[in-house]
């Protein structure tokens, strides 16, 4: 099944702890992104990548690494989460000019 | 920049009726995609149906269709003969179709309620 796989689905983290989110896409699409969701602000794009080894950053970058060793694997990672960061994270996939497919969201928790 | 306006943050309509979502758009570019995204209650993201800025032609995918005015800047999604599994967070999305950069701008989205 063609699918973007992210993990975890829930995260409860104190301030301060490094933590990854995985994603992993199955359809050797070129394209990946992150997004966040927050009440009220809709989606709003974090980083994305146009290829391997190819990342920059989106509209809400600060706090926040990835990286794009293999095509399929896109990371997103917050090197000292805050609370600021507590927020609903989608990964998503696509090739060029199609629209995006989505996993099923990291709801992130910063104590 | 480009931006993606949803002026409607909440909509009602009756079941089996039809509905308009609105979506403007502010862009200095010519040739881009436009997006309506579904998100119900379990958050997933469905993308709902796709527009090319170059075709004149409006999207139509089964009981979703679109008015897409490039002049105007406006992209609404109709919905036919609403259904209760039809109830859910609409988002409106730009991508441009240029290769500098792969910047997707997300409306605020409108929330859809059907009445039974």
């Amino acid at each position: 099944e063609a699918q973007v796989t992210q993990n975890p689905r829930y995260l409860i983290t104190v301030t301060g702890k490094k933590l990854t989110v995985t994603c992993s896409q199955n359809m050797n699409h070129e394209y990946m992104s992150w997004y966040r969701q927050d009440p009220g602000l809709g989606l709003r794009q974090i980083y994305y990548s146009m290829n391997v080894e190819v990342t920059d950053k989106g509209d809400v970058p600060e706090g926040y690494k990835v990286s794009r060793k293999e095509k399929r694997n896109f990371p997103l990672i917050l090197e000292s989460p805050s609370p600021n960061q507590t927020s609903l994270y989608f990964c998503a996939s696509s090739r060029q000019g199609s629209g995006y497919t989505f996993g099923s969201g990291t709801r992130l928790t910063v104590v | 920049a480009q931006t993606v306006t949803q002026s409607q943050p909440e909509m009602s309509v009756q079941e089996a009726e039809t509905v308009t979502l609105s979506c403007t758009y502010d862009t200095s570019e010519s040739d881009y995609y436009l997006f309506w995204y579904k998100q119900p209650p379990s958050r997933q993201m469905i993308l709902v149906i796709r527009q090319e800025a170059y075709k004149q032609q409006n999207a139509t995918e089964n009981r979703f269709s679109v008015n897409f005015q490039k002049a105007a800047k406006s992209f609404s999604l109709k919905i036919s003969d609403s259904q209760l599994g039809d109830a859910a967070m609409y988002f409106c999305a730009y991508r441009s179709r240029m290769n500098r950069d792969d910047k997707i701008i997300f409306g605020k989205g409108t929330r859809l309620h059907i009445l039974p």
